[in-house]
C-alpha cells in the first residue's frame, strides 16, 4: 500500500539520549513535514522540506534536526532528548508545497516518551 | 497572533446532523482544510475551501465565509464510525498551515 511509513511506532527514551525517527514515503511527493501533536493543542510544525536537498524550520524547531538527502526519506533527530519532547510525532508529505488543494498524507505516527 | 478556534467536544446521535464550527484569525488566507482523525490514528483529508460557499462531498459538507473568518463542517446521517476528532487548518500568507486543536465528536446510538 502506497503511503508513508514511520518507525518506530512507539519508544521510551531516557532524557539526554539521542533518537532518530524515521519517515519514508513512496508517493514521490516533493514536500515533507514533521509535526508534533500534544493534547489540547493543534498540530505544530517542527521542520519541513519543500524538495529534496532543502529543509526549513517550522514553528517549534528547537531541539530537533532533519535532513532530506533524497525524495523518499525525511528523518527527524533529537540530539539530546528532554521530557518536554514527549509527544506523538507525525510525518506527512504533499505532492508540492504552496497554493492549491495541497493535501497532506500522514504517516501513522510515532509515540515518544522521554523520561 | 494566529488563532484557530473549534469546540473541544461535541456529542450527537446516530442518524442525526451535526455542525462543527471553526473560526480563525490568521495573517492572510490561502485556503482552509478539514481533516478527520480517529483515536490513535493519522489525520486524513476531508475537504478544502478557498472561495466562499459550500463544498459538498457525500455526507460531508464544508462552508467558508472569508469575510467572517468562519467555516463549518456539516456531517449528515451520522454513523458510529464518524466518532473521531475533526481538525480545522488554515493556510496563511506564508503558505504555512495553522491547525486548530480539533473537535472530538462523540456519536451515541
Amino acid at each position: 500500500t502506497a503511503g508513508i511509513t514511520q518507525a518506530p511506532t512507539s519508544q521510551i527514551l531516557a532524557a539526554g539520549r539521542s533518537m532518530t525517527l524515521r519517515c519514508t514515503q513512496d508517493m514521490r511527493h516533493n514536500a515533507m513535514y514533521w509535526y508534533r501533536q500534544d493534547l489540547g493543542l493543534g498540530l505544530r510544525l517542527i521542520h519541513y522540506s519543500n524538495t529534496a536537498g532543502t529543509t526549513g524550520k517550522g514553528e517549534v524547531p528547537d531541539g530537533y534536526s532533519v535532513s532530506r538527502a533524497n525524495t523518499d526519506d525525511f528523518p527527524l533527530t533529537l540530539a539530546s532528548a528532554v521530557p518536554s519532547q514527549t509527544s506523538v510525532y507525525f510525518c506527512a508529505s504533499s505532492e508540492r508545497s504552496g497554493s492549491g488543494a495541497n493535501v497532506l498524507t500522514f504517516g501513522a505516527g510515532s509515540r515518544l516518551t522521554v523520561l | 497572533g494566529q488563532n484557530i478556534d473549534q469546540p473541544t467536544e461535541m456529542t450527537a446521535t446516530e442518524g442525526a446532523i451535526v455542525q462543527i464550527n471553526c473560526t480563525y484569525q490568521t495573517s492572510g488566507f490561502n485556503g482552509l482544510f478539514w481533516y478527520q482523525q480517529h483515536a490513535g490514528e493519522a489525520p486524513t483529508f476531508l475537504s478544502y475551501n478557498v472561495l466562499d460557499g459550500l463544498e459538498e462531498k457525500g455526507r460531508f459538507s464544508s462552508f467558508l465565509s472569508r469575510s467572517k473568518g468562519y467555516s463549518y463542517l456539516l456531517l449528515k446521517e451520522l454513523q458510529m464510525k464518524d466518532s473521531a476528532s475533526y481538525l480545522c487548518a488554515v493556510r496563511d500568507s506564508n503558505y504555512q498551515l495553522i491547525w486548530g486543536a480539533g473537535t472530538k465528536l462523540i456519536i451515541k446510538p
